[in-house]
Formats: C-alpha cells, sequence, structure tokens
C-alpha cells in the first residue's frame, strides 16, 4: 500500500535552516508530482510548494517563497524541503502529499504523518 | 484568512444529516476549478473525502457527497455517525495566486 514517511523535523532557532524529507513507498514515485502543506498549532491546512513529478516546475507560498526549496530525488524516492531563515510563523506540522491529476487542478490523494518543526526565538 | 470560507464549526446529533459550505469567488471555484474535500482527525493523516467536486475515492462511505454552484460548494454528511467527528477542508486552485493551491479555513464537526 502507499507510505509517505516524513521526518527530518524538530526544534530549531530563528533564523536558522532545516530540511524535511518525505520517503514514498509503494506507488511509482517518479511518476508523481508532491505537495508539502503545514499546520500551524490551532490553525487549518496551508499549502506550502509543489513539485511536478520530473522536478521541472516547482511553485510556492508567498509565505515561503525564497527562503524554502522543494526538491525530489525520484532515485531515492524521496522528497525534500530545505528550509531556510526559519520563523516564528513557520512552527507547524509539515505533511507531504502526492498529486493526481493535471495542474492546476486534480487533488491530494495520500498523506503522510506529518513532522512537527517548532522555531524558537 | 483564508480564500475559501467555512463555516468554523457545526454539530449535529448521530443520524442526522449536515452540510458543511466553502464559499469562494470568481478567481477559484466559480472559475471552473473543481473543489476537493478532505478529513482530518488531529495527529493523523488528512484523508482524501470528495475530488473532482462529487466523486468519492474508493472506501469512502456513500454518506459522504459533494456539490458545486457558482462560487459555492457543499460537503454533506447523512446519518452522522460519532466517527464523523473531525476537520474538514475544501480546496481548490486559484487563478490569482502564486501556486494557486487554496484550502479552507476547516470545519470542525462535532456529533453530539
Amino acid at each position: 500500500q502507499v507510505q509517505l514517511v516524513e521526518s527530518g523535523g524538530g526544534v530549531v532557532q530563528s533564523g536558522r535552516s532545516l530540511r524535511l524529507s518525505c520517503a514514498g513507498s509503494g506507488f511509482t514515485f517518479r511518476s508523481y508530482g508532491m505537495h508539502w502543506v503545514r499546520q500551524a498549532p490551532g490553525k487549518g491546512l496551508e499549502w506550502v510548494a509543489v513539485i511536478w513529478y520530473d522536478g521541472s516546475n516547482k511553485y510556492y507560498a508567498d509565505s515561503v517563497k525564497g527562503r524554502f526549496t522543494i526538491s525530489k530525488d525520484n532515485s531515492k524516492n524521496t522528497l525534500y524541503l530545505q528550509m531556510n531563515s526559519l520563523r516564528a510563523e513557520d512552527t507547524a506540522v509539515y505533511y507531504c502529499a502526492t498529486h493526481y491529476g493535471n495542474y492546476p487542478s486534480g487533488f491530494f490523494d495520500y498523506w503522510g504523518q506529518g513532522t512537527l518543526v517548532t522555531v524558537s526565538s | 484568512q483564508s480564500v475559501l470560507t467555512q463555516p468554523p464549526s457545526l454539530s449535529g446529533a448521530p443520524g442526522q444529516r449536515v452540510a458543511i459550505s466553502c464559499t469562494g469567488s470568481s478567481s477559484n471555484i466559480g472559475g471552473s476549478f473543481d473543489v476537493n474535500w478532505y478529513q482530518h482527525l488531529p495527529g493523523t493523516a488528512p484523508r482524501l473525502l470528495i475530488y473532482g467536486n462529487n466523486n468519492r475515492p474508493s472506501g469512502v462511505p456513500d454518506r459522504f457527497s459533494g456539490s458545486k454552484s457558482g462560487t459555492s460548494a457543499s460537503l454533506a454528511i447523512t446519518g452522522l455517525q460519532a466517527e464523523d467527528e473531525a476537520d474538514y477542508y475544501c480546496q481548490s486552485y486559484d487563478s490569482s495566486l502564486s501556486g494557486s493551491v487554496v484550502f479552507g479555513g476547516g470545519t470542525k464537526l462535532t456529533v453530539l
């Protein structure tokens, strides 16, 4: 069955960097576009970034543009999120999800359990 | 402030029908972008409930249904059960935003 397992979360000081990983299994990883979505404490879901199945296109939410970088290693079945210049407002549970369909349409069909990032000041 | 507006909370008794609204604008739902719905229990992975406005993935009970009209969409749950208590999010795309993906603010459904 499809599995997405995030890792790399933790406590980090404001202004520092962190890299999240999302390991996929049970599906043809190289054929899927992937997203990062986050949920701050007590808040709703917020889309963060998307990458095409082959890494050829990437888009970011305005709140993270210029600070976060999404990437995908199809040889390792792993999605990444490099987060630089972290701020307190980046504190959230970060989820990876697969994208089904053409963009901008389609849906998020599989999700991971999330990894918690806490940015301390 | 979310681009898609949902009621923050809703409640219903077991067996009842509830409907969660998702209101957008001409640049998202009204612009012919499809609406998807997700169910989320705290500490777990969100689950796709409805895709393409009114389609259920396999494994989702037919008690859940979706609809879309104009700049709004709705998720209906009939025969409410205790296990339906969760947060529900609508999701679509917006032609005016970077990356285009938008989520509603979420609705906390309480089963009385």
